[in-house]
């Protein structure tokens, strides 16, 4: 499978701890992309990085690529409640495949 | 921009009804996506139309998915027997630029089928 694999499935934390959010991939890529799915809606771009790019910030989000390690992470600094959410990472590989999630939990 | 539309919102259908679909992609975006979500099989790849032409249909599950683009406006996803299994949230999609490029996502389409 192409698709990208997310670890843990669950993470649980308090407001204000920051979240990390791996994920696997098996093929060369072009890009990885970060979705988040609140319960219930449609899930919504968070972040793109490049094959050539390591990292890469927005606002409180940093994304990690380790190309050789087939490999990314997404940070979530100081959490927040309304983070709570399902985390998806897809790689564009031959066809723009998502993981299983990471089900994030932000407790206040 | 009104984003990715999306209809009927929720469906309840007998087996071996007709359900069609619709989505409204953004305006000016090039490629369109249909996904199927469950809780068993995650999110699903089922099509993917650039410029208004089938690109990738190897995840529409069988002969009774099927799915049209007429326009770069509008697209449709129809199952016809639908069954019980088919029961999922569908999302379309669309990007400017193809699979490469951030998608967005519409609301879902809650399938229910008895």
């Amino acid at each position: 499978s192409q698709q990208g694999e997310e670890d843990p499935q669950a993470l649980s934390i308090q407001e204000g701890e920051n979240a990390t959010m791996n994920c696997s991939y098996k093929t060369s890529i072009n890009n990885l992309q970060w979705y988040r799915q609140n319960s219930g809606r449609g899930l919504v771009h968070l972040i793109l990085i490049r094959s050539n790019e390591r990292e890469k910030h927005s606002g409180r989000l940093r994304v990690t690529l380790d190309t050789s390690k087939k490999s990314s992470s997404l940070l979530i600094t100081a959490s927040r409640a309304a983070d709570t959410a399902s985390y998806f990472c897809a790689t564009d590989a031959t066809r723009l495949t998502f993981g299983e999630g990471t089900q994030l939990t932000v407790n206040p | 921009d009104a984003g990715v539309i999306q209809s009927p919102r929720h469906e309840v259908t007998e087996m071996g009804q007709e359900v069609t679909l619709r989505c409204k992609p953004i305006s000016g975006h090039n490629s369109l996506f249909w996904y199927r979500q469950t809780m068993m099989r995650g999110l699903e790849l089922l099509i993917y139309f650039n410029n208004n032409v089938p690109i990738d249909d190897s995840g529409m599950p069988e002969d009774r998915f099927s799915a049209k683009m007429p326009n770069a406006s509008f697209s449709t996803l129809k199952i016809q027997p639908s069954e019980p299994r088919d029961s999922a949230v569908y999302f379309c999609a669309s990007s400017f630029g193809g699979r490469s490029y951030e998608q967005y996502f519409g609301p879902g389409t809650r399938l229910t089928v008895t």
